[in-house]
């Protein structure tokens, strides 16, 4: 099983401000990652697929990078919208979630 | 408008069964892989069980394989999830999520349903 690590595991920052998040993979998972928010008391809602590519209506402030084992996923500058809870998933063997970054508000 | 709308959850027994069900509409239902993803309380997201838009193709997880039986109506809209023989760590919320593209399974999950609570306790 591919297990995925993310870090930090709560990031404290204000709106405005630009949020860096990573996710590991114990095994190379290509290009097959994605990212999920997830706000309380809802459902995770598709952000980004395949590393990079924005799904639909996510707005330009969300972007991901990465290969391999090792991606990023950044929001450029904070909206109030966006503190949540973000899950990495990836595809390529089976399917596996990360446990959740945290970014809440400082 | 997607709309996935679960049902089916409770409290249940160890060693018991459930079935649930997660009635779709405001897309061809039949032409999407659909999934099954789970959270415990507080926790984060596990994969449970995927099937194929003809119903065709099924898949699980290690944790449920043997217990779980994924299956789908398309006459129905509808996709359900039995399971027996139900453990302490089977409680979680159940969430039916859609595939993000039509005909071939992505595994990407682009609508999901709000869940159901499945709590496993004597």
């Amino acid at each position: 099983e591919i297990v995925l690590t993310q870090s930090p595991a709560t990031l404290s920052l204000s709106p405005g401000e630009r949020a860096t998040l990573s996710c590991r993979a114990s095994q190379s998972v290509s290009s097959y990652l994605a990212w999920y928010q997830q706000k309380p008391g809802q459902a995770p809602r598709l952000l980004i697929y395949d590393a990079s590519n924005r799904a639909t209506g996510i707005p330009a402030r969300f972007s991901g990078s990465g290969s391999g084992t090792d991606f990023t996923l950044t929001i450029s500058s904070l909206e109030p919208e966006d503190f949540a809870v973000y899950y990495c998933q990836q595809r390529s063997n089976s399917i596996t979630f990360g446990p959740g970054t945290k970014v809440d508000i400082k | 408008e997607v709309q996935l709308l679960e049902s089916g959850g409770g409290l249940v027994q160890p060693g018991g069964s459930l079935r649930l069900s997660c009635a779709a509409s405001g897309f061809t239902f039949s032409s999407y892989a659909m999934s099954w993803v789970r959270q415990a309380p507080g926790k984060g997201l596990e994969w449970v069980s995927a099937i194929s838009g003809s119903g065709g193709s099924t898949y699980y997880a290690d944790s449920v394989k043997g217990r779980f039986t994924i299956s789908r109506d398309n006459s129905k809209n509808t996709l359900y999830l039995q399971m027996n023989s139900l453990r302490a760590e089977d409680t979680a919320v159940y969430y039916c999520a859609k595939d993000y593209v039509d005909i071939v399974a992505t595994n990407l999950f682009d609508y999901w349903g709000q869940g159901t609570l499945v709590t496993v306790s004597s």
